[in-house]
């Protein structure tokens, strides 16, 4: 059973770049073509969609936060990661990282997400 | 605003049947059979319930159960059980090769 758990400094000032990352237990991160994926929630609204990117190297991006979003995988440490840039306070959230399903239609295993907040 | 509806709450008690229901549009919802919902219990991480609008993943409970009309997708639980008190929240995928989430829906289990 696959385990992500994300990690990352929970505090960011206006400008700054927020970096997270998701460490992946219980298997390979390469194992197949998986796809990973982060969503982020805002406090008292529902999930967003951020992003996903697949072992093949391809990426999908939400297209709002596109030109700020920049994701990776390392396989040789089973972690996969994601980059905000120009981070407002509009970006403070509990930001969750997942495995796509096969399908790429959903999010099979999810992490217990990580709360960012964003202020000066 | 989230772009899929769902009432903010819902309660039944122990033994009743609940639906909850996730009002799209006709380029997410209405367009493709790829609903998924998610549970979500505080402090924990989201579980798959339901995937392609119907199908459970392997180890969910048969008494969760989905389907779809129109623009609406529908969470059915059947003999609510006190663990089912959670944070629910739909997903589907877009015609802009996108998701987008539901607002979430608080079950009590009363």
């Amino acid at each position: 059973q696959l385990q992500l758990q994300e990690s990352g400094p929970g505090q960011l000032k206006p400008s700054e770049t927020l970096s997270l990352t998701c460490t992946v237990s219980g298997g390979s991160i390469s194992s197949r073509n998986y796809c990973w994926g982060w969503i982020r929630q805002p406090p008292g609204k529902g999930p967003e969609w951020i992003g996903s990117i697949c072992n093949s190297g391809s990426t999908y991006n939400n297209p709002s936060l596109k030109s700020r979003v920049t994701m990776s995988v390392d396989t040789s440490k089973n972690q996969f990661s994601l980059k905000l840039t120009s981070v407002t306070a509009e970006d403070a959230a509990v930001y969750y990282c997942a495995k796509v399903c096969s399908n790429g239609r959903c999010c099979d295993f999810w992490g217990q997400g990580t709360l960012v907040t964003v202020s000066s | 605003q989230s772009a899929l509806t769902q009432p903010a709450s819902m309660s039944g008690s122990p033994g009743q049947s609940i639906t909850i229901s996730c009002t799209g549009t006709n380029s997410d919802v209405g367009a493709y059979n790829y609903v998924s919902w998610y549970q979500r219990h505080p402090g924990k991480a989201p579980k798959l319930m339901i995937y392609d609008v119907s199908d459970r993943p392997s180890g969910v409970s048969n008494r969760f159960s989905g389907s779809k009309s129109g623009n609406t997708a529908s969470l059915t639980i059947s003999g609510l059980q006190a663990e089912d008190e959670a944070d629910y929240y739909c997903s589907s995928y877009t015609s802009s090769s996108t998701w987008v989430f539901g607002g979430g829906t608080r079950l009590t289990v009363l």
